[in-house]
């Protein structure tokens, strides 16, 4: 079965550098999240989209914005590239029915970025 | 206090133990509750996804949620050394658009041949 394609999966750039990651959900699926894991930590919920629109969001810094376009897949784009922002980069995509049942979110393999 | 809470361990049982993983929460909005496998460097995998308490089961794994006491476990029988990766337990609350999830900190397991 298909599942969530990130890319880049490795990214390394310097401070205050841009770099925009990428994330393909699963066929069908309209539904796109982000989250962020440092070393050691849990997965920290940072945004999400719904069918193309912002669904509501985390503790994504202002330096980082994001967006789902037609054909579903999201971009993460994040600027002025801090050390912390090292981590890896996980997207996640379901099929939504907001208001309704919960779908079940599968998550992609990651980015892994390194700031230096 | 986080709203989860995860012992990360670690943990380390022999093959064919049973092993019990739990999580406690303190949002009571929490709903759905989920349990990730994740091994190093790679990205959550769903194992168990229940709405509101009671018990699921799926092969080898057991999932239990108790929420009068706020208390989610995750049983693994017959334990293989192919399970030794760390344990994500998962939450979200419903309504509206707000389908986050939020997880503990995982709970890194071992299982020995």
């Amino acid at each position: 079965a298909a599942g969530v394609i990130q890319s880049p999966r490795h990214l390394i750039k310097e401070k205050r550098e841009t770099a925009t990651l990428k994330c393909y959900p699963i066929p069908r699926h309209d539904t796109v999240y982000w989250y962020q894991q440092g070393p050691g930590q849990d997965p920290q919920f940072l945004i999400s989209f719904y069918e193309k629109m912002q669904s509501d969001k985390g503790s994504i810094p202002d330096r980082f914005s994001a967006q789902q376009f037609s054909d579903y897949h999201s971009e993460l784009n994040m600027s002025s590239l801090e050390l912390g922002d090292s981590a890896l980069y996980f997207c996640a995509s379901s099929l939504e029915e907001p208001g309704n049942s919960l779908g079940e979110q599968y998550f992609g393999p990651g980015t892994r970025l390194t700031v230096t | 206090q986080k709203e989860v809470e995860q012992d990360p361990g670690p943990l380390s049982v022999p093959e064919g133990a049973i092993v019990s993983l739990n999580c406690t929460y303190s949002n009571s909005a929490f709903q759905y509750f989920m349990w990730y496998r994740q091994y190093s460097r790679k990205g959550p995998e769903l194992l168990m996804y229940t709405y509101s308490s009671g018990n699921k089961e799926d092969g080898r794994f057991t999932a239990q949620v108790d929420k009068s006491s706020k208390y989610i476990s995750l049983f693994i029988r017959d334990s293989q050394p192919s399970d030794s990766a760390t344990y994500l337990c998962a939450m979200s609350a419903i309504g509206g658009s707000n389908y986050k999830l939020t997880f503990g900190k995982g709970t890194l397991l071992t299982v020995n041949p």
